[in-house]
């Protein structure tokens, strides 16, 4: 398998402009997580779905974001309009589910700059 | 409100020495413990996960433990080589709560030099 899958590697955009946030989980996963890691705050819980369900997005900073599962394999976050201090690196996870299988497995992340 | 803390925050080493990485958390009730490795550009690698109920895991040249009652894990890395640098980063799961709600902390970043 070729792992979490997410593109684009590098985003550099203007304030106010559209950002969407490609994910392809790791196929069979029932769980997919979205976080953000900045230095100041470290790597932090946005949004997961189980089962392409939103479950839990009471760490999506504001109505600026939402995120979508429209399908098992594919995923999206979406920021409009973008700011300058949404710039950080975006991860997408998966993750077969709890008891010995709760461990995540992370895509190689999405660089995002806002100007 | 749990709270994760890893010191120090970067440490450099000279290739084969043990070396030790902390991480405290602020309430012991949790469920377990993981360790991460993270290299520059690329996502979260999970090295080990401790259950609340063990109190150590090893796999290779790593040795996680795990003293849940006073909040504290150490990750030891025997004989370190340059391929170990990379950023390690804990994070628990709390007790009452999914595997989906880990708290990180913000990482050790370790250099081993040739």
């Amino acid at each position: 398998d070729a792992g979490v899958i997410q593109s684009p590697r590098h985003e550099v955009t203007e304030m106010g402009q559209e950002v969407t946030l490609r994910c392809k989980p790791i196929s069979g996963h029932d769980y997919l997580f979205w976080y953000r890691q900045t230095m100041m705050r470290g790597l932090e819980l946005l949004i997961y779905f189980n089962n392409n369900v939103p479950i839990d997005d009471s760490g999506m900073p504001e109505d600026r974001f939402s995120a979508k599962m429209p399908n098992a394999s594919f995923s999206t976050l979406k920021i409009q309009p973008s700011e300058p201090r949404d710039s950080a690196v975006y991860f997408c996870a998966s993750s077969l589910g709890g008891g010995t299988n709760e461990k995540l497995f992370f895509g190689s992340g999405t660089q995002l700059s806002v100007l | 409100k749990q709270e994760v803390t890893q010191i120090p925050a970067a440490l450099s080493v000279p290739e084969g020495e043990n070396l030790v990485l902390n991480c405290s958390f602020t309430d012991s009730a949790i469920y377990n413990l993981q360790w991460f490795r993270q290299d520059p550009g690329k996502g979260l690698t999970s090295l080990l996960l401790i259950q609340s109920s063990q109190r150590e895991q090893t796999s290779g040249r790593l040795n996680a433990s795990l003293d849940k009652s006073s909040g504290r894990s150490t990750l030891y890395i025997a004989a370190s080589q340059p391929g170990d640098s990379a950023t390690y980063l804990c994070a628990v799961r709390p007790e009452n709560t999914g595997f989906q709600k880990l708290v990180f902390g913000t990482g050790t970043r370790l250099l081993v030099s040739p």
